[in-house]
């Protein structure tokens, strides 16, 4: 069993939709939680940061941690079909020199 | 600042083949790591820099692959011999130490016949 399971999707919604992306993980040593965005032939970039439990907002995401379930979601409001890309979320025990990664959920929101 | 800079970008080989990336991570970051990226595995770290000193190769798959960093501005991943199993995109990435943000290169592709 992985350390961190992601569903890999695809998921396809219309353009203005809210989306939510999911991530277990059986390590209860995780404190760092974070979301990578992957464009297609590119490298991730980091688009949410949280420390522990709680919500983190930016603009249209919302990333939230739940330790007590080792469950993390993000959340996209009113969709675009820029936000189009692989989302990885990533996690470590301390400091992030060790992320560990999720396969990636590929998102295609649609005109 | 021109971020992480791969090269190649692609790199087709036959098994056997010796095979080597580069990379130049962003200037006055003190971490340099290496990953792998499958469609079945995901990212996975081969391993890690500080300070152009190698602190943890436990992800490196096997003795084929090795890595170096011989100054501040450039490492090499390199895998002698190439087997088709070593087909993935692989990725550099640096950052600043204390800080949580990884920056990650293009990727270079490497398809081994």
């Amino acid at each position: 069993q992985k350390e961190v399971e992601q569903d890999p999707g695809p998921l396809s919604v219309p353009e203005g939709a809210i989306v939510s992306l999911n991530c277990t993980y059986s390590n209860s040593a995780f404190q760092y939680f974070m979301w990578y965005r992957q464009y297609s032939r590119k490298g991730p970039e980091l688009l949410m940061y949280t420390y522990s439990s709680g919500n983190k907002e930016d603009g249209r995401f919302t990333a939230q941690v739940d330790k007590s379930s080792k469950y993390i979601s993000l959340f996209i409001r009113d969709s675009q079909p820029s936000d189009s890309a692989t989302y990885l979320c990533a996690m470590s025990a301390g400091g992030g020199n060790k992320l560990t990664f999720g396969t990636g959920t590929q998102l295609k929101v649609e005109l | 600042d021109a971020g992480v800079i791969q090269s190649p970008r692609h790199e087709v080989t036959e098994m056997g083949q010796e095979v080597t990336l580069r990379c130049k991570p962003i200037s006055g970051h003190d971490y340099l790591f290496w990953y792998r990226q499958t469609m079945m595995r995901g990212l996975e770290l081969l391993i890690y820099f500080n300070n152009n000193v190698p602190i943890d190769d436990s992800g490196m798959p096997e003795d084929r692959f090795s890595a170096k960093m011989p100054n501040a501005s450039f490492s090499t991943l390199k895998i002698q011999p190439s087997e088709p199993r070593d087909s993935a995109v692989y990725f550099c990435a640096s950052r600043v130490a204390g800080a949580g943000e990884l920056f990650f290169g293009e990727g270079s592709r490497l398809t081994v016949l």
